[in-house]
């Protein structure tokens, strides 16, 4: 089974600091997303990411949040100032095409304080 | 607005029973449906993907159905055994999106030894 590599497994933060979340999707697959669970809520798409741009994103990804692909493996969330609401399970995912199987990470925890 | 739910949010069984899970969504304009698995402080798993075309697929001792038109989706897993026992979620891609999946909330399944 491919693996989306996502790290740190944990982070903590304080409110207003910028976080950055690291995840390396597999290989031969071209659209990335990042998606969140807060505690005891549903999963929520974020942002879906295809031939470097941005090719889809939620409500939730204002200003604040942006995602790169700086080196052509790795894939990046950056949250710029966060809030206490942030807090949540940050997951990344991969598929070779729009319409296949999403492969997860195992998620970054983060908790902002 | 696409909205998924899943009935029961918690079902609990003598192992090797089977059982079924259900999904239901309020818009019938997806491209596919997901079933994922998610065990505590993890990520997803994805279990199987029906495209909109089909009506149901199949994977060992698991059988998903779709019936588009009634926004109705079953999970049905055979003879169930301990290591069963995860959260189920159900997702849809609705169609012009770019892999933007709506998730329900999900059944936490206990199998029981």
């Amino acid at each position: 089974e491919p693996e989306v590599t996502q790290t740190p497994s944990h982070q903590v933060t304080q409110m207003g600091q910028e976080v950055i979340l690291r995840c390396v999707p597999i290989s031969n697959h071209l659209y990335f997303y990042w998606y969140r669970q807060i505690l005891g809520q549903k999963v929520e798409f974020l942002v879906s990411f295809y031939n470097n741009e941005i090719s889809e994103k939620s409500e939730i990804f204002d200003d604040q949040f942006s995602v790169e692909r700086p080196d052509g493996s790795n894939f990046t969330l950056k949250i710029r100032s966060t809030k206490l609401e942030d807090s949540a399970m940050y997951f990344c995912a991969a598929s070779r095409s729009v319409n296949e199987k999403l492969f997860f990470g195992s998620g970054t925890q983060l908790s902002v304080l | 607005k696409q909205e998924v739910t899943q009935i029961p949010a918690a079902l609990s069984v003598p192992e090797g029973e089977n059982l079924v899970l259900n999904c239901s969504f309020t818009d019938s304009a997806i491209y596919n449906l997901q079933w994922f698995r998610q065990d505590p402080g993890k990520g997803l798993t994805s279990l199987l993907l029906i495209q909109s075309s089909q009506r149901e697929q199949t994977s060992g001792r698991l059988n998903a159905s779709l019936d588009k038109s009634s926004g109705r989706s079953t999970l049905y897993i055979a003879a169930s055994q301990p290591g069963d026992s995860a959260t189920y979620l159900c997702a849809v891609r609705g169609t012009g999106s770019q892999g933007n999946l709506i998730f329900g909330k999900g059944t936490k399944l206990s199998v029981k030894p």
